[in-house]
């Protein structure tokens, strides 16, 4: 089975440019989680839905960062505008049920350089 | 100006031996409680999971002890080996209403040859 898919693996832009993450879960699970992992702060959850619903976005750092998820088979973390302390590797994760104490299981990131 | 990073614990073992990498709790209301190892360039890949009613679970090579009463969990692995060097996670659930998840800051565990 595939895992959770994520793109682009690399990312290096400017600041002030619109940064756009995608993340495929794993087919037939209901929750996504989209974290941030840095040396300074660790793994950070940002923001994660169930069913297509965002539930939480307490992590979300500043307005310059929005998360959806159209659809139950994809969705996308979005900086706009990027700045030089946004630099971080992005995971998604995903999961089978809500609510369930099931394991999350991650992409392998997305590692972000802003310039 | 100096940055400052997480400072990770490490764990140097030698191959053969068997590893305990441990992590304590404090939110007395999780019940379900995960292992991650992350290596090198990829994402935290799932090794064994446990919950509450439990207090040891075993997998392959590995084994999950959790002491409820003292909020400490650890991950035993017996014949340690070159490929498990990698960075260990534990994670424990909120608890509640929510499927959030607290990750720890993480173990490095060094496989010496």
């Amino acid at each position: 089975d595939a895992g959770v898919i994520q793109s682009p693996r690399h990312e290096v832009t400017e600041m002030g440019q619109e940064v756009t993450l995608r993340c495929k879960p794993i087919s037939g699970h209901n929750s996504l989680f989209w974290y941030r992992q840095t040396m300074m702060r660790g793994l950070e959850l940002l923001i994660y839905f169930n069913n297509n619903v965002p539930i939480d976005d307490s992590g979300m750092p500043e307005d310059r960062f929005s998360a959806k998820m159209p659809n139950a088979s994809f969705s996308t973390l979005k900086i706009q505008p990027s700045e030089p302390r946004d630099s971080a590797v992005y995971f998604c994760a995903s999961s089978p049920r809500v609510l369930s104490n099931q394991p999350q299981h991650f992409g392998d990131g997305t590692r972000l350089s802003i310039l | 100006g100096e940055s400052v990073g997480l400072h990770l614990p490490t764990l140097s073992v030698q191959e053969g031996d068997n590893s305990i990498i441990n992590c304590a709790y404090s939110n007395s209301a999780s019940d379900y409680f995960i292992w991650y190892k992350q290596e090198s360039g990829k994402g935290p890949q799932f090794i064994i999971d446990i919950r509450s009613n439990m207090d040891k679970r075993q997998g392959q090579r590995v084994t999950v002890l959790l002491n409820k009463t003292v909020k400490h969990l650890s991950l035993q692995i017996a014949a340690t080996q070159p490929g498990d060097s990698a960075v260990y996670f534990c994670a424990g659930n909120y608890g509640g209403a929510t499927n959030k998840l607290i990750f720890g800051t993480g173990t490095l565990l060094a496989v010496q040859p």
